[in-house]
């Protein structure tokens, strides 16, 4: 078992590029998030999908998309990134029977 | 709506000292709380949760936490602090996974324990 697993691990994009960072469990779980840390404000979500076929906006969304290709499978899209977009993103599965989030290794993207 | 505070950013310890770590939420209904860990340039890993029944809970490493309802504190203890206890943690919250099960978990601000040989 791999548990979650996310690539790439770091990207650096310039202002206005896209890219999409990809992110898969082998758990099967129905439900994955994304999420984001910065220094001092701790993970908040950006977008999670409680199963496959859908996806629900989190706390801080905008600047993103998602897609839920499968149920292994989550994607996290930004279309034109930002500068304020620097940041570690988490991609996480969840376990309804054990209340747990189990997490993968994140990727380090840095705006320039 | 629930939230988490950790107060203290950083929590220096000795090696061989006690360590704890403070945390206290805030909701209106009965919640699960959650400590994870984060080794440097690592993703999230669970230490130990509290769903229900004894509110002492054990966890990974030699931690563990006691719910305390009339406080709402959920603070991480260990009575002996190692080296490789320099990490940082986290608090959450969450009332529990839904229909469908989605899980809506709010994370504290963490605490980075740092401990001094």
């Amino acid at each position: 078992n791999a548990g979650v697993t996310q690539t790439p691990k770091f990207q650096v994009l310039k202002t206005g590029q896209s890219m999409t960072l990809q992110c898969a469990q082998d758990m099967n779980h129905n439900s994955m998030y994304w999420y984001r840390q910065d220094p001092g404000m701790g993970l908040r979500l950006i977008y999670y999908s409680a199963s496959e076929g859908t996806t629900d906006k989190g706390e801080v969304p905008n600047g993103y998309n998602v897609s839920r290709l499968n149920k292994r499978e989550f994607s996290l899209r930004l279309e034109s990134a930002a500068p304020s977009q620097t940041s570690v993103y988490f991609c996480a599965s969840g376990s309804w029977l054990s209340n747990e989030q189990f997490f993968g290794p994140g990727t380090r993207l840095t705006v320039l | 709506a629930q939230s988490v505070t950790q107060l203290d950013s950083q929590v220096p310890v000795f090696e061989e000292a006690p360590v704890e770590l403070r945390c206290n939420y805030s909701s209106s209904v009965s919640v699960y709380l959650f400590w994870y860990v984060q080794y440097p340039n690592q993703g999230l890993q669970l230490l130990l949760k509290y769903l229900s029944g004894s509110t002492l809970v054990k966890g990974i490493n030699g931690f563990e936490a006691e719910f305390k309802k009339s406080e709402t504190s959920f603070h991480l203890t260990k009575p002996s602090a190692h080296m490789s206890d320099a990490a940082e943690y986290f608090c959450a919250v969450s009332l529990g996974a839904i229909s469908g099960g989605y899980q809506k978990v709010t994370f504290g601000t963490g605490t980075k324990l740092q401990v001094i040989p």
